[in-house]
């Protein structure tokens, strides 16, 4: 069965501080894909990346990067110089067979100014 | 992306009763699904929407409770059946244009029971 971690329940930064997400993923799949979202205090999802299980090159996206590592079935997400706006709740998914997503539980950041 | 509409936004509804929410999408779609998020928590799936035919419940819920209809291309609807007060929670529709590509969402309506 499918399984997606997120260990950390909350993290709270100061602004310019840099910041990982830890996203550990479990999966028999063996073409899987991987997706963040955020969702801040206004409700709405707001995706931001998708990977597939054949691109382990890092990607990065302005003050986003991302860190895929099959060996250790981690698909980790660091902001650099965070932001008040950063603040929100961050989602770690995985592409099930059917198309649906399975979430992790949610990391929330707080960016404090 | 393509934009979507869900209708009612929140709603406050008596215990026992029905209520139907709307996704409505500007453009043809291949996937639609729904999703409750319950206060604090991660999001889980309720259904796949399939045009045409019946849904695809996942472990959990059941048609009874949680009927969903599909009959075109841009539009689903969720009708939260006899509701308790267990089932207040955000219920999110979003949509992807075929298996594993990114999935966008509704805004999300806010369901209280009483």
């Amino acid at each position: 069965a499918q399984k997606v971690t997120q260990a950390q329940t909350e993290i709270s930064v100061v602004e310019k501080e840099d910041v990982t997400l830890d996203c550990v993923y479990e999966t028999r799949d063996t073409t899987y894909y991987l997706f963040w979202y955020k969702q801040p205090p206004s409700g709405e999802l707001v995706f931001l990346i998708r990977r597939n299980s054949f691109d382990e090159q890092n990607e990065i996206s302005g003050r986003y990067s991302w860190n895929f590592q099959k060996s250790t079935s981690s698909f980790n997400f660091t902001i650099t110089a965070s932001q008040v706006v950063d603040s929100a709740v961050y989602f770690c998914a995985n592409g099930g067979s059917q198309g649906n997503l399975i979430f992790g539980k949610g990391t929330k950041l707080s960016v404090k100014p | 992306s393509a934009v979507i509409s869900q209708k009612p936004s929140r709603d406050i509804c008596q215990r026992g009763t029905s209520l139907t929410i709307q996704c409505q999408v500007d453009s043809q779609v291949t996937m639609m699904f729904w999703y409750r998020q319950q206060p604090g928590q991660s999001l889980t799936l309720i259904a796949t929407a399939n045009q045409g035919s019946e849904a695809t419940y996942e472990s959990g819920f059941v048609i009874d409770k949680f009927p969903i209809s599909r009959p075109n291309l841009t539009f689903s609807t969720l009708t939260v059946s006899n509701m308790s007060p267990e089932d207040s929670s955000i219920y999110l529709c979003s949509v992807a244009e075929g298996i594993n590509q990114p999935q966008h969402f509704g805004d999300g309506t806010r369901l209280s029971i009483l």
